[in-house]
Parts: structure tokens; C-alpha cells; sequence
């Protein structure tokens, strides 16, 4: 069965500094990938998605992902985390099939320091 | 272009009662998903709606919830009789046909006393 793993609950970052979040998946096929990010007591927000061809795909907010088959991963990045940053990111998988239900991590939630 | 509508945004209800959550998708978008978050944990599928069907319902309890999406109108989500372990916030994502790109609504987050 697919599935989504977010390894770390939280992290904690001071504003200036790099960011990676990480996301692995268990996919059969070539999986559809997304990362959402969600500020408290908001939805989700779209950040950015791969569905095929070049592994470094670049999202809003000056966010990206790569993503790895040999290692099945889809880690989030950004070079330079700003106090607005601080929200809970979602990676996740479309199920396949005819539904293209979206199967979740559980979340990271990202502090920022001043 | 207005976004996914979910109302109302927060819901108060006693055990026993009934809730109704509202979701309009995106202008456009004829494929509804509802998912719930529980407290402290991601966002887990429920069902997944066209217009006037349900497509995929095996994320739905068995028991006391139901889903449709009428030919016009929002996406309803219904829970009869809510208990204490409903409380959740409830998202509702559109997609336009032949998408894998969901787009969620800010949610609705039921509390049941």
C-alpha cells in the first residue's frame, strides 16, 4: 500500500538559515508528489508538485523538492528561511488508480527563531 | 477566481446533534475530495465526489456520515448523531477533470461538546 513518511514532528530553524524537510514515500509506479503547507487554523496551500520529468522542481516562495526514485524520497528545500515560514508542510502521494485520493504524512511543523 | 469555499469555518455541536459542512469548489472544478484531520495527525481521504455520484467512499465510517454532491449546489458532508470523536477539521479539496492537482478550502473545524 502507498504510503508517506515525514520523519521528523518538528523542527526548529533561526530566519536567515537553510531548511530541508523530509518526506519518503512507498510507491510502486512513478508516484505524483506534492508538498502543502498549512498555517494555523488555515487550509492548505499548493507549494509545489512533480509529476515527471526533471527531479528539481521549483515552487512558490522560493521553495523546491527533488526528488530521489533510488532513495524514494521528495525533500522539501529552501536556501534562506524567513520568520513567515513558520507553518506546518505536508508532503504527499496520489494514491493511483481512478480517484486520485492524496495519501498524507503526518506533518512537520517549523519553528522559526529570530 | 475565487477559491474553495467551506462553511461554516468553525461549528459547535452537542453530542447527539447533527452537523452539515458546505463545500464549493473552485469555478471550473466538478470533482470534490473531503478529507479529515484529526488532532495531531495529517489529513486522512474520505470520499471523493463528482457531480451527482460518489466515486470512492472507502475512507467514510460506515456508520452515521454521508456525502453528495448535487447537480447544483455545494458538496455536503453530513454527520447524524456527532460524538465526541468527531471533532476534527473537516477540508474539502476541488479538482478540475483529468487533474491530479487538488486544491483544499480553509476547512471547517467541528467541535462537539
Amino acid at each position: 500500500a502507498q504510503s508517506v513518511t515525514q520523519p521528523d514532528i518538528h523542527i526548529t530553524v533561526s530566519e536567515g538559515a537553510s531548511l530541508e524537510l523530509r518526506c519518503n514515500y512507498s510507491y510502486g509506479a512513478t508516484p505524483y508528489l506534492f508538498w502543502y503547507v498549512q498555517s494555523p487554523g488555515q487550509g492548505l496551500q499548493l507549494l509545489l508538485k512533480y509529476f515527471s520529468g526533471d527531479t528539481l522542481v521549483q515552487g512558490i516562495k522560493g521553495f523546491e523538492a527533488e526528488f530521489k526514485r533510488s532513495q524514494s524520497s521528495f525533500n522539501l528545500r529552501k536556501p534562506s528561511v524567513h520568520w513567515s515560514d513558520a507553518a506546518e508542510y505536508f508532503c504527499a502521494v496520489v494514491s493511483g488508480g481512478a480517484t486520485n485520493k492524496l495519501i498524507f504524512g503526518t506533518g512537520t511543523l517549523l519553528a522559526v527563531q529570530p | 477566481n475565487a477559491g474553495v469555499m467551506q462553511n461554516p469555518r468553525h461549528l459547535v455541536r452537542r453530542r447527539g446533534q447533527e452537523a452539515r459542512l458546505r463545500c464549493s469548489p473552485m469555478k471550473g472544478h466538478s470533482h470534490v475530495y473531503w478529507y479529515r484531520q484529526l488532532p495531531e495527525e495529517g489529513l486522512k481521504f474520505m470520499v471523493y465526489l463528482q457531480k451527482e455520484n460518489i466515486i470512492d467512499e472507502s475512507g467514510m465510517p460506515k456508520e452515521r456520515f454521508s456525502a453528495e454532491f448535487p447537480k447544483e449546489g455545494p458538496s455536503i458532508l453530513r454527520i447524524q448523531q456527532v460524538v465526541r470523536g468527531d471533532s476534527a477539521a473537516y477540508f474539502c479539496a476541488s479538482s478540475p477533470p483529468s487533474s491530479d492537482t487538488q486544491y483544499f478550502g480553509p476547512g471547517t473545524r467541528l467541535t462537539v461538546l
